[in-house]
């Protein structure tokens, strides 16, 4: 059974440091995963997803990257600024399933000071 | 394009009621997933709809269901409410077929409160 498992839980750090979120997977069998940001009380916001032939995304500030032997991910966020305060959610999609079903972590929730 | 809705956005029910959560999905997806979100559990993946037929479910007790209407549009369904189904339920919406069209898409979510 798939476990996604996010560390630190929590992060606070001043601006314009740049930092690294980490997401471990049990079940290196996945067909893509998915980065998403949550602002307190909100929906997700997709922030980048890389499918399992991909080492590596990049959006913006963003870069995420994947090594499913280790069964690891990372998201770097560079320049870090006070908007980008928000719990920062990875998720899995499993290779031999069927559908869309996600499998999530519980979040790093960042806290960016100005 | 406009986004995933839910509606509505908040709910407070009684124990024992039944409650319908309703997700309209982006224009031209045809899936469309029900997470459940709880401080304790976080996200959990409840079931997913494509083409009116359920593709995929979790671990949930059969006091919750779903349907998909023929214009993509879902709805949810708990029965006999209880305390723990306090929770934000969010939609996502995605292609939900062919290579690469997985990525998913979260509308703002319903806040479910049961007293």
């Amino acid at each position: 059974k798939q476990e996604v498992t996010q560390i630190p839980a929590a992060l606070s750090v001043p601006e314009g440091e740049n930092l690294v979120l980490n997401c471990s997977f049990t079940d290196s069998a996945i067909y893509n995963l998915q980065w998403f940001r949550q602002d307190p009380g909100k929906g997700l916001t997709s922030l980048l997803l890389i499918q399992s032939s991909q080492r590596e995304q990049t959006s913006g500030r963003l870069n995420a990257s994947l090594d499913k032997s280790s069964g690891r991910s990372t998201l770097y966020i560079a320049a870090s600024q006070p908007g980008d305060s928000a719990t920062y959610l990875c998720a899995a999609r499993g290779a031999h399933q069927a559908g869309t079903a996600l499998i999530f972590g519980k979040g790093t929730t960042l806290s960016v000071s100005s | 394009k406009a986004g995933v809705t839910q509606t509505p956005r908040y709910l407070i029910k009684t124990r024992g009621q039944q409650v319908t959560l309703s997700c309209s999905p982006i224009s031209g997806h045809r899936s469309v997933s029900w997470y459940q979100q709880t401080p304790g559990q976080g996200l959990q993946f409840l079931f997913e709809y494509f083409s009116e037929t359920q593709r995929n479910k979790g671990n949930f007790p059969g006091r919750f269901s779903g349907r998909q209407f023929s214009n993509s549009r879902s709805e949810m369904n708990v029965s006999t409410l209880e305390l723990g189904d306090s929770a934000l339920y969010l939609c996502a919406s995605s292609q939900g077929q062919g290579v690469g069209s997985y990525e998913q898409y979260f509308g703002p979510g319903t806040r479910l409160t049961v007293t």
